[in-house]
């Protein structure tokens, strides 16, 4: 089995960039497809990012996903910060043994 | 537009069963895998259960593996989750989750707006 680990939190300023990291305890992170969600407080789940980077229609371009094998880590990057970017932030990635999918503890974003 | 809405969610007694549905719209269904994703109260993401396209491959999550079953119907445009012998800890948001056209259980882009199960006596 494999962890995806995730910042509690995180805090940005209304205008500003906020980039959330998302690190793979074993196996490449480059081997597999992350994907990245958000949820709203009371709402459920929508997707950023699949596939690594493939972006399901309306996703807004100041919201960006990369990868670096060197810290074997993904990352989302969330530009033009506005108070509707407030919302819990999940990395998802999967393993080909057993347990399949596994997320990350998920990121509270606040923008002050 | 694409549309997933779970339903059957209830208040039900430790060792009690549950079925879950999710009607979809928008889209060709039998031409997509599904996932059945939870959460539980004030906690993160846990993935359940995934069925390919062609029902013909089902996974579980070691958590409800014998006890949870997982279905569709192709002509009804539904998805299933059959829970069985249910546990207080069982207690969460369900959610149904679409795998995108080429991927299995490594994606999901479309999730319904969830069925909340209660397992309390």
């Amino acid at each position: 089995n494999f962890m995806l680990t995730q910042p509690h939190s995180v805090s940005g300023s209304p205008g500003g960039t906020v980039t959330i990291s998302c690190t793979r305890s074993s196996g490449r992170i480059a081997d597999y497809y992350v994907q990245w969600s958000q949820q709203r407080p009371g709402s459920a789940p929508t997707t950023l990012f699949y596939g690594d980077k493939q972006r399901p229609s309306g996703v807004p371009t100041r919201f960006s996903a990369s990868i670096d094998t060197s810290s074997n880590s993904a990352s989302l990057t969330i530009s033009g910060l506005t108070t509707e970017d407030e919302a819990d932030y999940y990395c998802q990635s999967y393993d080909n043994g057993h347990p399949f999918v596994i997320f990350g503890g998920g990121t509270r974003l606040t923008v002050l | 537009e694409v549309q997933l809405v779970e339903s059957g969610g209830d208040l039900v007694q430790p060792g009690g069963s549950l079925r879950l549905s999710c009607v979809v719209s928008g889209f060709t269904f039998r031409s997509y895998s599904m996932n059945w994703v939870r959460q539980a109260p004030g906690k993160g993401l846990e993935w359940v259960s995934y069925i390919s396209s062609t029902i013909a491959t089902t996974y579980y999550a070691d958590s409800v593996k014998g006890r949870f079953t997982i279905s569709r119907d192709n002509a009804k445009n539904s998805l299933f989750l059959q829970m069985n012998s249910l546990r207080a800890e069982d207690t969460a948001v369900y959610y149904c989750a679409r795998g995108p056209r080429g991927y299995s259980y490594e994606a999901f882009d479309y999730w319904g707006h969830g069925a909340l199960v209660t397992v309390s006596s």
